[in-house]
């Protein structure tokens, strides 16, 4: 089971920042948080990932709350293109080479015109 | 990022018949493979797991002997749909992951299977 609550569906108007907030509460000391995309008809592209400390790349940027339970993905000038259902997921990073990604719902992003 | 590349795009068939899905990682050694299937709005399903040279370890309820998964080299796994009826149809996504570990964690474009 996925170990990640979000929305199920957020609107942004283009060009605005889209902030989109995952709840985690039972990550455990050495599970990740990685965002993946899925744009419609394709397979899910990775986002970002963070621990603790909070990440930029040129995509997005992860804010990770102190006590680990919440974090957020922030696209800061959405687009039409990013369009997609974007999903939260936690998973340890610890060489077990059977470890798997398990995909919730995900939150259903429209960005607007 | 790496490349990771499914064969078909697209496929449709007739109900009973078997339909193949080849899932390649083209610029890195794919260690593991996992295998999605994904139905209209609902979210990505796990099916199995793949490592190298080993048999796949299947999610509960995937049965085995109707999907089929072999991963004969490090940058190539199969998956065959056996006697496909209808309710197989589905988008089938797969994801190679190289030695690096998760961070080195790629999918597929996915392959649509329609089976009349």
């Amino acid at each position: 089971d996925a170990k990640t609550t979000q929305p199920t569906s957020m609107d942004c108007a283009e060009g605005r920042a889209a902030n989109l907030p995952c709840n985690h509460s039972t990550i455990s000391g050495n599970e990740y948080v990685y965002w993946y995309r899925q744009i419609h008809s394709q397979g899910p592209q990775y986002i970002i990932h963070g621990l603790k400390n909070n990440e930029t790349n040129e995509m997005a940027s992860l804010i990770i709350t102190e006590d680990r339970k919440s974090s957020t993905l922030i696209l800061p000038h959405a687009t039409l293109r990013d369009t997609a259902v974007y999903y939260c997921i936690v998973r340890p990073w610890d060489g077990n080479r059977d470890d798997k990604i398990i995909f919730g719902k995900g939150t259903r992003l429209h960005i607007l015109p | 990022g790496a490349v990771v590349s499914q064969h078909p795009s697209r496929v449709i068939c007739k109900s009973g018949t078997s339909v193949k899905i080849e899932c390649r990682s083209l610029d890195f050694q794919a260690t593991t493979m996992f295998w999605y299937r994904q139905f209209p709005k609902q979210s990505l399903m796990l099916m199995a797991t793949s490592n190298e040279g080993s048999k796949a370890t299947y999610e509960q309820g995937v049965e085995k002997d109707k999907f089929l998964i072999n991963h004969a080299s490090l940058t190539l796994s199969t998956l065959t749909v056996t006697s496909a009826h209808p309710e197989d149809s589905s988008f089938y996504i797969c994801s190679a992951r190289g030695a690096g570990g998760p961070d080195t964690q790629y999918f597929g474009p996915g392959t649509r299977l329609t089976v009349l």
